[in-house]
């Protein structure tokens, strides 16, 4: 089964500094793999994804995640923190035909 | 842009009921998912639904549960005889499906989630 780890319950920067939300894989076969993030009380919506291709994958609000084959890495980054990107952040891959693993999440906490 | 919904957005169950959650998925999607996330918990994987019947599901999705599309917009989650261990979010997601010539149709897209449903068994 394929499987998704991120090491870090909590991630703390400063608004206007860069973050880094850290996730690595582990796949048989082509690796499939998200981020999703989750706010209060709300579902989960979709940032990004890697299939194929170009290893610096860009997503929605400024994010982007970089695939690392030979690290089976898959870490969430953006340049500059926002106060409002203090969320929940999922990793996944998908693991199956349809079914998506998720990591156990890493919150996100911009200090202003 | 279009959105996955659920209702209700939060229900109150007795212990032994049953209780059916609602999902309007996006409308041109063809694959249906169902999850659910345990107070404090990852988000667990319960089952995918495609062409009217179940693609995969985990070893959460006993008996007791049971998934259907009953007309061509809602998507329902059934547990038959809730537990207190199924106090839960429970969310609904979609995604298009994407065919792949010579293989069977398939899809990779992102799946869409609504904003779940609370569900509390007392």
């Amino acid at each position: 089964a394929q499987s998704v780890a991120q090491p870090e319950d909590q991630v703390n920067v400063a608004e206007g500094n860069p973050l880094t939300v850290k996730c690595t894989y582990s796949v048989s076969g082509n690796p499939y793999l998200f981020w999703y993030v989750q706010y209060p009380n709300r579902g989960l919506q979709f940032l990004l994804k890697y299939i194929t291709g170009d290893n610096l994958v860009k997503g929605s609000y400024g994010f982007e995640a970089e695939f690392n084959k030979s690290q089976t890495s898959f870490h969430l980054k953006k340049p500059s923190a926002l106060v409002s990107d203090s969320a929940l952040y999922f990793c996944a891959v998908r693991d199956g035909y349809q079914k998506v693993t998720f990591g156990t999440g890493t919150k996100l906490q911009v200090i202003p | 842009e279009p959105e996955v919904t659920q209702t209700p957005s939060h229900q109150v169950t007795q212990m032994g009921q049953e209780v059916i959650l609602r999902c309007v998925p996006i409308s041109n999607h063809l694959y249906f998912y169902w999850y659910r996330q345990i107070l404090g918990q990852k988000v667990e994987f319960l089952v995918s639904f495609y062409n009217n019947e179940i693609s995969e599901k985990s070893e959460i999705f006993d008996d007791q549960f049971s998934v259907e599309r009953p007309d061509g917009s809602n998507f329902t989650l059934k547990i038959r005889s809730t537990k207190l261990e199924d106090s839960a979010m429970y969310f609904c997601a979609s995604s298009e499906a994407r065919s792949f010539p010579g293989t069977n149709l398939y899809s990779n897209q992102p799946q869409h989630f609504g904003d779940g449903t609370r569900l509390s068994i007392l």
